[in-house]
């Protein structure tokens, strides 16, 4: 079945540092891959996606590639402000009309 | 044009109970999808809803249920309530497709004591 793997959190970071967060995927074929953000008492909110290979989605200076090779999608961004802290999940989907969540990394960033 | 809406955002309720919780798509979305989500168990899929038909579930017991309306409004339903069933409960809706967006409510957060 398909399956997202996300780096397992808090991260922990100073403002203006860089960032990334890890995911990688198994799925069959080329799914959809999204990064959904959740900020405190909130639900999730779609950030960024990408439906094929070599496809990048950017979004408020979030980027992530959607790599076939290495079955990634990564998510970065170059300089990291307080308030994007927040809980982000890596998500695909394939063969379903349902995504399939990571469990989630923190990101927690200190002035 | 308005979002995903979720009533009650907070519940609490007692053991034994049961609980009704309600969701308003994007006017539009057909498809409607319910998660639990817990900090040990993370987001876990309940089940979705499409033209008022279950159209895909999740490995929950039979006290979890759910309906759909003709307006594609959603409502949730716990029965027999357990302490265990405490958790954020999303909502979450979509047109259709499976490279289709989801977008989620804010949730209803469910304390059974």
């Amino acid at each position: 079945g398909n399956s997202v793997t996300q780096m397992e959190g808090p991260v922990t970071l100073s403002e203006e540092a860089f960032l990334t967060i890890n995911c990688t995927y198994t799925a069959t074929g080329y799914p959809s891959l999204f990064w959904y953000v959740q900020y405190p008492g909130e639900g999730l909110q779609l950030l960024l996606k990408a439906t094929k290979a070599d496809d990048k989605g950017s979004n408020k200076g979030f980027e992530a590639t959607y790599r076939k090779e290495t079955t990634s999608f990564h998510l970065e961004k170059g300089s990291v402000q307080v308030s994007d802290s927040a809980v982000y999940f890596c998500a695909l989907t394939r063969g379903s009309y349902i995504p399939t969540f990571g469990r989630g990394t923190s990101l927690i960033v200190h002035p | 044009k308005a979002g995903v809406t979720q009533t009650p955002r907070y519940l609490i309720k007692t053991r034994g109970q049961q609980v009704t919780l309600s969701c308003s798509p994007i006017s539009g979305h057909r498809s409607v999808s319910w998660y639990q989500q817990t900090p040990g168990q993370g987001l876990q899929f309940l089940f979705e809803y499409f033209s008022e038909t279950q159209r895909n579930k999740g490995n929950f017991p039979g006290r979890f249920s759910g309906r759909q309306f003709s307006n594609s409004r959603s409502e949730m339903n716990v029965s027999t309530l357990e302490l265990g069933d405490s958790a954020l409960y999303l909502c979450a809706s979509s047109l259709q497709g499976s490279s289709t967006e989801a977008f989620f409510g804010q949730g209803t957060r469910l304390t059974v004591v």
